[in-house]
């Protein structure tokens, strides 16, 4: 199976500053990848698919590029509301995956 | 706006078994394909199984093949997730997601809010 590795695990920022997140494949998934945002309690929202295309209703300053192994999600300006856990996950191959997940904490 | 809602979480032992349901409201059920993904407390996000929107592709994750099968009723707008020989391990809430399109190959983009199923004597 493909093992998808997210880093890093944890984040500090204050709101405001800009935000990389990384996620990396151990075989190419070509463009089938998805960006998850989730909240305590809450059901995961799909942020980004084929590692580029914004979700419905998904404000612009979340973006997201790269292809093959490597990826990343970016949140240009950190709002309250952005402060939550996110998750890539490869639809390449089956079985899915998902990345352990990396923590956006408030600094 | 499209619905999914989980019903059947429970708790139950070792060994024993249980059917999850996922009742699908606000868009044409039998056009999409759909997965059941799960969540142990505290941990990350773990795919579980998947339905083409036909049936006639399943797919599961190593971890329930054998034990776990999804199926869907068409008529009743729901998909399920029949699960045998618990295991401890499979202590998780259950969320239901609707595939993107109808290819096989398309992420999900609805989720429902789950159900928890805690397996323990």
């Amino acid at each position: 199976e493909i093992v998808m590795t997210q880093s890093p695990a944890t984040l500090s920022v204050s709101p405001g500053e800009r935000v990389t997140l990384s996620c990396r494949a151990s075989q190419s998934v070509s463009s089938n990848l998805a960006w998850f945002q989730q909240n305590p309690g809450q059901a995961p929202r799909l942020l980004i698919y084929g590692a580029s295309t914004r979700a419905t209703d998904i404000p612009v300053r979340f973006s997201g590029s790269g292809s093959g192994t490597e990826f990343t999600l970016t949140i240009s300006s950190l709002q309250s509301e952005d402060f939550a856990l996110y998750y890539c996950q490869q639809y390449d191959n089956w079985p899915r995956t998902f990345g352990q997940g990396t923590k956006v904490e408030i600094k | 706006q499209v619905q999914l809602v989980e019903f059947g979480g429970d708790v139950v032992q070792p060994g024993r078994s249980l059917r999850l349901s996922c009742v699908a409201s606000g868009f044409t059920f039998s056009a999409y394909p759909m997965h059941w993904v799960r969540q142990a407390p505290g941990k990350g996000l773990e795919w579980v199984a998947f339905t083409s929107y036909d049936g006639r592709n399943k797919y599961y994750a190593d971890s329930v093949k054998g034990r776990f099968t999804i199926s869907r009723d068409t008529f009743k707008n729901t998909l399920y997730l029949q699960m045998n020989s618990l295991r401890a391990e499979d202590t998780a809430v259950y969320y239901c997601a609707r595939g993107f399109n109808f290819h096989d190959g398309s992420p999900t983009d609805h989720w429902g809010q789950g159900t928890l199923v805690t397996v323990s004597s």
